[in-house]
């Protein structure tokens, strides 16, 4: 069983739909990231965050310490949001990665 | 774009080889992070330096190597290259280390990309 779980794997959606992707970790992490990794394979990071909830723009990522589980929420989506969201649980300094979900955003 | 700077961009080179991949890390960051993402294995953490000293290992194998010099730039060393070693090589930079319980943005250069044939 991987340390960082990631579901969906694949997720499509409708432009304007509100869209949920979840991390689940089983290490123990002083931090989680949340990365964004578009075809060209740029990544950029969105959040890094430890407990509780950040939102930037139409994105907000929360996270449970309690039951390791976060989340990244993108509302009102886009078509340029289609890339592969990545979570990473920061363990000392080693980031462990999720194997990503692969979102679509059609218009 | 996040001020971190990696070269080559491509790369393609033949099985048995030694290649050399670079990365220079934002201004003022003094960690600078290893990442290779292939197909089957995902994103894994190589390695990372902090201001010119090892300071955390991850799944690099003994083939590949290394260093960050006094000006912070660090040097990726593959050698003996395998076809499996066809990979996206990222670099990260952050400000300080996390090993004393505090956590530090990672800032991700755009990659090289590395195909043995």
């Amino acid at each position: 069983k991987n340390e960082v779980e990631q579901s969906p794997q694949n997720l499509t959606a409708q432009e304007g739909e509100f869209i949920t992707i979840n991390c689940s970790y089983s290490v123990g992490i002083s931090a989680l990231h949340w990365l964004q990794q578009h075809p060209g394979g740029g990544i950029v990071s969105l959040f890094m965050l430890s407990s509780g909830k950040k939102k930037h723009g139409r994105l907000i990522a929360t996270i449970n310490i309690q039951e390791k589980h976060s989340s990244l929420h993108i509302t009102a989506s886009h078509p340029r949001d289609s890339a592969v969201y990545i979570c990473a649980a920061v363990n000392t300094d080693k980031l462990i990665f999720g194997t990503g979900t692969r979102l679509q955003v059609f218009p | 774009d996040s001020g971190v700077t990696q070269t080559p961009k491509h790369l393609i080179t033949a099985t048995g080889q030694r290649v050399t991949l670079r990365c220079s890390p934002r201004s003022g960051d003094l960690s600078v992070y290893w990442y290779q993402q292939s197909l089957d294995q995902g994103l894994q953490f190589l390695i990372q330096y902090y201001n010119g000293e090892e300071r955390a290992k991850g799944n690099i194998l003994e083939r590949f190597s290394a260093q960050q010099f006094p000006d912070l730039h660090s040097e990726l060393n593959l050698s003996s290259l395998e076809l499996g070693d066809s990979a996206l090589y990222f670099c990260a930079s952050s400000v300080g280390t996390g090993t004393s319980g505090t956590s530090y943005e990672q800032y991700f250069g755009p990659g090289t990309r590395l195909t043995v044939t």
